[in-house]
């Protein structure tokens, strides 16, 4: 079964700052991989994804990632953060390239920009 | 702009109450899930619908019930609501070329 490890449950950055945040999975087959969003009592929204193609993927509100096949990883980042960034971050992939298949969800990051 | 709605956005129920969440879409997607999310445990599988009246437990469908009589409209149900039920539940339907999940609001529900 596949698995995501979001390895930072809490990730505190400064105001215009760079940021990453990690995100590997488990999977011997080809996958398929997004990145969520979810702001303060609000439900998620997705921020990017992976199908095909070029392994760096840009997204909503300056984020991209980028997708390493040999490290099986799904990193997020952003070059400059603003304090609207705030919010918790889940990266979810789903197995045997079937958009169709179940996602499976890493346990979230909490991105805290600071002023 | 496709959306989710969920009908509640907070809710406080008494134990032993029955409690209903609706969830509608308007994308004619025929997959719609369940989650709950609760602090430092992330998201996880409650029950979802391949289609109009089909069902599947997830992986925390014990104490739940569904139901779908319409493909715009999924419903959870909570028999009789326990403490334990206390989280956020997020609905989601999902565009199945894609994989991308369409997540509502949230509703979160307190159980006293």
């Amino acid at each position: 079964a596949q698995s995501v490890t979001q390895l930072d449950s809490q990730v505190p950055v400064f105001e215009e700052a760079p940021v990453e945040l990690r995100c590997n999975y488990s999977s011997s087959v080809s996958v398929y991989l997004f990145w969520y969003v979810q702001y303060p009592n609000q439900g998620l929204q997705l921020l990017l994804k992976y199908l095909s193609g070029s392994t760096l993927v840009k997204g909503i509100n300056g984020f991209e990632a980028e997708f390493n096949k040999s490290q099986t990883s799904f990193h997020l980042r952003k070059p400059s953060v603003h304090i609207s960034d705030t919010a918790e971050y889940f990266c979810a992939v789903s197995e045997g390239g079937d958009a169709g298949n179940m996602l499976t969800f890493g346990g979230g990051t909490r991105l805290m920009v600071k002023p | 702009d496709v959306k989710v709605t969920q009908s509640s956005r907070y809710l406080v129920k008494r134990t032993g109450e029955k409690v209903f969440l609706e969830c509608v879409q308007d994308m004619d997607h025929e997959n719609m899930f369940w989650y709950r999310q609760d602090p430092g445990l992330g998201l996880r599988l409650i029950y979802f619908s391949y289609d109009v009246k089909m069902k599947e437990k997830g992986d925390i469908p014990e104490g739940y019930s569904v139901s779908r009589e319409k493909k715009e409209r999924f419903s959870l149900i909570l028999e009789s609501a326990s403490t334990n039920q206390t989280s956020m539940y997020l609905c989601a339907s999902r565009n199945r070329v894609t994989g991308e999940l369409f997540f509502g609001e949230g509703s979160r529900l307190t159980v006293l």
